[in-house]
C-alpha cells in the first residue's frame, strides 16, 4: 500500500535557527502533489505548503520551504528563523497512487518544540 | 471571513444514539472531505465530495453516511454510533486544482 513516511516522532530546535522536517513517500505515479500541514496544540490543521512533482522550483512559502528530491521521493519541510508558535505537529500527505487529489494519505507527524 | 465551520465542538453521548456533525463552508470549494484522527494511526479519510450530489468513500467509511445536498454543507452522520467512533472529527475543503484543504476547527467526539 502506498506509504508516507515521517521518521521523526519529535524534534527540538532553537528560536530563531533553521530545522528540517523529513518526509519519503512511495508512489509510482509520475504526476503528483505533496501537501505539508501544520497542527498546533489547538488542534486546527493549517495548511502550510504545496509541491507539485513537475513544479521546476522547490516550493516556498515565508518562512517555509521544501527540499524536494524526486529521484529520493522525499519532500523535507524547512523552517527557518523558528518562533516559538512554530511548536507543533507536522503532517506530510499526497493523494493516492492513481487516485484523485482530494483523497489523501496521511503520515503519522513530527512535534515540533521551539525552544527559547 | 473564509472558513469552515463545524459543530458541535465537544459531544458526549450514548451508544446507538443517532447524531449529526454539522459542516459547512463559506468559501465556495467543489471538494469536500470528513477526516477522522487518532492517536498512532494519524488521519484517515472517511468520506469526501467532490461537487454537490457527488460522494465516494474514504479508507474507514463504515459506521458513517454523509450527503452533498448544497454546496456549501456536508454533514457527517452516525446512524448508530459505537465507542471505537470515538475519535476527533474533521471536516475540510477545497477548490479544484492542486491546492490544499481548509480545515474546521474539529470535533471531539465521544460515545460511552
Amino acid at each position: 500500500a502506498q506509504k508516507i513516511t515521517q521518521t521523526q516522532p519529535g524534534m527540538f530546535v532553537q528560536e530563531k535557527e533553521a530545522v528540517t522536517l523529513d518526509c519519503t513517500y512511495d508512489t509510482s505515479d509520475q504526476s503528483y502533489g505533496l501537501f505539508w500541514y501544520k497542527q498546533p496544540s489547538s488542534g486546527e490543521m493549517i495548511f502550510l505548503i504545496y509541491q507539485g512533482s513537475y513544479d521546476e522550483q522547490n516550493a516556498t512559502e515565508g518562512r517555509y520551504s521544501l527540499n524536494f528530491q524526486k529521484a529520493r521521493k522525499s519532500a523535507n519541510l524547512v523552517i527557518s528563523a523558528s518562533q516559538l508558535g512554530d511548536s507543533a505537529m507536522y503532517f506530510c500527505a499526497m493523494p493516492p497512487q492513481g487516485g484523485n487529489n482530494r483523497k489523501l494519505i496521511w503520515g503519522l507527524g513530527t512535534s515540533l518544540a521551539v525552544n527559547p | 471571513e473564509a472558513q469552515v465551520t463545524q459543530n458541535p465542538r465537544y459531544l458526549i453521548t450514548v451508544t446507538g444514539k443517532k447524531l449529526t456533525v454539522t459542516c459547512s463552508q463559506n468559501m465556495n470549494h467543489e471538494y469536500m472531505s470528513w477526516y477522522r484522527q487518532d492517536p498512532g494511526l494519524g488521519l484517515r479519510q472517511i468520506y469526501y465530495s467532490m461537487n454537490v450530489e457527488v460522494t465516494d468513500k474514504g479508507d474507514v467509511p463504515e459506521g458513517y453516511k454523509v450527503s452533498r445536498k448544497e454546496k456549501r454543507n456536508f454533514p457527517l452522520i452516525l446512524e448508530s454510533p459505537s465507542p471505537n467512533q470515538t475519535s476527533l472529527y474533521f471536516c475540510a475543503s477545497s477548490p479544484a486544482g492542486p491546492y490544499g484543504y481548509t480545515f474546521g476547527s474539529g470535533t471531539r467526539l465521544t460515545i460511552v
